[in-house]
Formats: C-alpha cells, sequence, structure tokens
C-alpha cells in the first residue's frame, strides 16, 4: 500500500518555465488537496479537490492550476514559474469515514525557482 | 473562516523534560481537529485527532492534546522528552461538513531538544 505518492521529489526551474507536479493516491479517497509549505507559515492550501470531477481554489491558488484527472490522480501545474513559487509542496488525500477522518500526505515535492 | 494559531514559532527544551505546544483556533462550529509532526525533510505524519468525545486524546510516541472549547484550544503534551521528538509540530483544524472539506494549519512550532 503506497498511499499518497508524489512525483518529482527535487525540481529546479528557470523563470518563466512550466512544469506538473503528479500526485496519486491509491486509497480510494474521494478528497485531494494541494499544500504549499514556507518557512513560518506552515502549509498553506492552494487548490482542493472534493470530489472526481471537481476542483476548488484555496488560500494561495494564483500561479497555479490543477487537474483531477480521475478518482486517483490530481496534478498541480506552475505555467510560467516565479521565484515566489519556491517552496515544498505537499499533496494529501483524505478520507471520512464512520471511524473518523484523516489526512494522509505524500513526502513532498521540493521545488526551486531560479 | 476558520484559522489556527500556534504562538510558539520555537521551543527548546531538556531531553526527559515535559513538553507542551499551544494551538488556537477559530471556527464557528465544533471542530475537527490535529497534530503533526514533521521531521527534518519528510513528509507530516499525524500525531493525533479529535472529533468528538473524551476531550484528552492520546496519540502516537506519548503525545496527547486536550480540546477546550471554552478556551478554543488544543495544546499538545509530552511528559518526557525524547531527542528524537526534534520536529515540527503542526496543529490543524478541518470543516468536513461544509462543502470542499478544507483542512487548515497553524504556522508550526519548531522543538529543538537539548541533551
Amino acid at each position: 500500500n503506497a498511499g499518497v505518492t508524489q512525483t518529482p521529489k527535487f525540481q529546479v526551474l528557470k523563470t518563466g518555465q512550466s512544469m506538473t507536479l503528479q500526485c496519486a493516491q491509491d486509497m480510494n479517497h474521494n478528497s485531494m488537496y494541494w499544500y504549499r509549505q514556507d518557512p513560518g507559515m506552515g502549509l498553506r492550501l492552494i487548490y482542493y479537490s472534493a470530489s472526481e470531477g471537481t476542483t476548488d481554489k484555496g488560500e494561495v491558488p494564483n500561479g497555479y492550476n490543477v487537474s483531477r484527472l480521475n478518482k486517483r490522480e490530481f496534478s498541480l501545474r506552475l505555467e510560467s514559474a516565479a521565484p515566489s513559487q519556491t517552496s515544498v509542496y505537499f499533496c494529501a488525500s483524505i478520507l471520512r469515514g464512520p471511524g473518523g477522518t484523516e489526512a494522509f500526505f505524500g513526502q513532498g515535492t521540493r521545488l526551486t525557482v531560479v | 473562516a476558520q484559522s489556527v494559531t500556534q504562538p510558539d514559532i520555537h521551543i527548546t527544551v531538556s531531553e526527559g523534560a515535559s513538553l507542551e505546544l499551544r494551538c488556537n483556533y477559530s471556527y464557528g462550529a465544533t471542530p475537527y481537529l490535529f497534530w503533526y509532526v514533521q521531521s527534518p525533510g519528510q513528509g507530516l505524519q499525524l500525531l493525533l485527532k479529535y472529533f468528538s468525545g473524551d476531550t484528552l486524546v492520546q496519540g502516537i510516541k506519548g503525545f496527547e492534546a486536550e480540546f477546550k472549547r471554552s478556551q478554543s484550544s488544543f495544546n499538545l503534551r509530552k511528559p518526557s522528552v525524547h531527542w528524537s521528538d526534534a520536529a515540527e509540530y503542526f496543529c490543524a483544524v478541518a470543516n468536513f461538513k461544509a462543502a470542499g472539506n478544507k483542512l487548515t494549519f497553524g504556522g508550526g512550532t519548531r522543538v529543538l531538544v537539548k541533551p
């Protein structure tokens, strides 16, 4: 059981380049999320997908787009990377069931934009 | 809108001493509350969670947290800290009743353990 898998783990981009961060979960969860983590600011929600076929903006969506390709996969795209997007990105999926609710996180993608 | 405040950015504690990390939340209804731990270069690991019932919640690694509605707090405690507890700790609140199931994090508290 892999849980939540993010690729790549590390990436360096030049300003203006584009890239897609991939996330997949094998737990059949409905809700998936993208966060960015910056020192002293905790994790801030970029976009989320409450269910397959739906996506919504979080706190800091500017400069990003997402695709919920199917129930397993939720990708984050940077169309034109900026140095302000240097961060660690985490994907998460949330299980909400009769036993409670829990969020499962990937290992993160460390992105540097130069 | 829901929000989480962790007032302490850094805490230094001696090995074997007790630890308490503060968390205050803002939320209109009964919240779902979580504590996560993140070791350097790693993802987030769930320590414990509160949804309802007993306000004192036991978690993994000897941690516990107490939900106090009157103070809008969910402080994390450990009676005796081990060197391996050095990490960053995040409190989070979730609104799983509204559309979107948002999970909001505090800014984190970095814990340093002195030998």
